[in-house]
């Protein structure tokens, strides 16, 4: 199957600071790539979807202007999380799909913690 | 609204089978798919139906009925390594994935 690369796996950062994830994918183009955040023992949530070179389309209740998500070429996408605060510890994950494809591959998931 | 009812948390015995359900309801249907999560890590992908009827992948198989808006997945000869999250996803008309809350899968030696 296809690879996406995401990183970093982990990260610890002080409160007030931002933090930029990558999700890269390796082998394949990425026409969409969405991410999600995911709460101990919870599903999936779906914050934004991006489509290369155009905007990103946030879910309700996701601040764009906290979240800021860039897919400025068919293998990278980037989401910054702006101002950290304690509450915006969580998993994070991104995947990738490619134009006419269905199915969507994961990253390996970035655990922040901000302390 | 879009749903996704799997159930909270189920136990099996190794080597065993065991079968966890996914009801849906969905604007639209382009698929469901199966994940594996382990905790800590990111989904693997598992099967993807889009057909009624039953696929079969070595030990696991996933079954979906479109008319019934529902959805299995199969798991048979049990190990320890299986006790993980399965969550099942629907494909919906705009091609977004709805995710149900997911299964947290127990299996006991």
């Amino acid at each position: 199957g296809a690879v996406v690369s995401q990183h970093p796996s982990r990260v610890i950062c002080k409160s007030g600071t931002s933090v930029k994830i990558e999700c890269r994918s390796l082998d394949f183009q990425a026409t969409t790539m969405f991410w999600y955040r995911q709460f101990p023992k919870k599903s999936l949530m779906l914050m934004a979807t991006s489509n290369e070179g155009s905007k990103a389309t946030y879910e309700q209740g996701v601040e764009k202007d906290k979240f800021l998500i860039n897919h400025a070429s068919l293998t990278l996408s980037t989401l910054t999380v702006t101002s950290a605060h304690p509450e915006d510890s969580s998993f994070y994950i991104c995947s990738a799909r490619e134009t006419g494809d269905t199915e969507a591959f994961f990253g390996q998931g970035t655990r922040l913690t901000v302390v | 609204g879009q749903n996704i009812d799997q159930p909270t948390e189920m136990t099996a015995t190794e080597g065993a089978i065991v079968q966890i359900n996914c009801t849906y309801q969905t604007s639209g249907f382009n698929g469901l798919f199966w994940y594996q999560q382990h905790a800590g890590e990111a989904p693997t992908f598992l099967s993807y139906n889009v057909l009624d009827g039953l696929e079969e992948k070595g030990r696991f198989s996933s079954f979906l009925s479109r008319s019934k808006g529902y959805s299995y997945l199969l798991l048979k000869e049990l190990q320890m390594k299986d006790s993980a999250s399965y969550l099942c996803a629907v494909m919906d008309s705009n091609y977004q994935l709805i995710w149900g809350a997911g299964t947290k899968l127990i299996i006991k030696p």
